[in-house]
């Protein structure tokens, strides 16, 4: 069974570019989660899914940050105008239902902002 | 304050040795799940616990839910074993999702 992949690995940008981030759940997985991890620090969510519905985006920088999974399955995650703040690796994770459902994380999208 | 507080920060173990790792949950927690984060950046699932422990090898995890805490322990270290060790809590309210703790620096020497 495939895991949960992303794409890109690395992404190295000066500030005020925009980048996207791609994750691909694993196959079956309604749920799907972006997390943000620093460097030494745990992963912090973002915003997560149901399907294509936003359950929660309260973390979400929403005045740079977007996400969307428009067909319930792959998702896509923005940055407009990156800040050096934001460097950090970009975490992708999905489970099969909400509620007591063990989380599976892609690779990572390492970012960083100069 | 945090939701989840892990300990040690940083562990040193020889080859053989066995040690543990906790984490305290400041609220009611529905399950916790534990990790390994390698060199290279992926998130290994160990453990998902709703209750009592599990064993994989030589890994052994437990979790409290009454006394809000969860354990780690590692038998018999390797060198595979280094690595940084995250535990992850969904709150009872948090409809899955997953708070971490900071993390356990885990270098096993020979």
């Amino acid at each position: 069974e495939a895991g949960v992949t992303q794409s890109p690995r690395y992404a190295v940008l000066q500030e005020g570019q925009a980048v996207s981030f791609w994750c691909d759940p694993i196959s079956g997985h309604d749920t799907l989660y972006w997390y943000q991890q620093p460097r030494d620090q745990g992963p912090q969510l973002l915003v997560y899914f149901r399907d294509e519905a936003v359950i929660d985006n309260s973390q979400l920088p929403s005045d740079r940050f977007s996400a969307v999974r428009p067909k319930g399955t792959n998702s896509t995650l923005k940055i407009q105008s990156a800040k050096q703040g934001d460097t950090a690796t970009y975490l992708c994770a999905s489970s099969f239902g909400l509620g007591g459902a063990e989380q599976f994380f892609g690779p990572g999208t390492r970012l960083t902002v100069l | 304050g945090d939701q989840v507080e892990q300990s040690p920060s940083a562990l040193s173990l020889h080859e053989g040795t066995s040690s543990a790792l906790r984490c305290n949950f400041t609220t009611t927690t529905r399950s916790v799940q534990w990790f390994r984060q390698n060199s290279r950046g992926s998130l290994i699932n160990l453990f998902y616990l709703a209750s009592g422990t599990k064993e994989n090898g030589r890994l052994k995890s437990a979790f409290d839910s009454k006394e809000l805490y969860s354990t780690l322990h590692i038998r018999d270290a390797q060198l595979e074993d280094s690595g940084t060790y995250f535990c992850a809590a969904e709150a009872d309210s948090a409809g899955n999702k997953l708070t971490f703790g900071i993390g356990t620096r885990v270098l096993v020497r020979p």
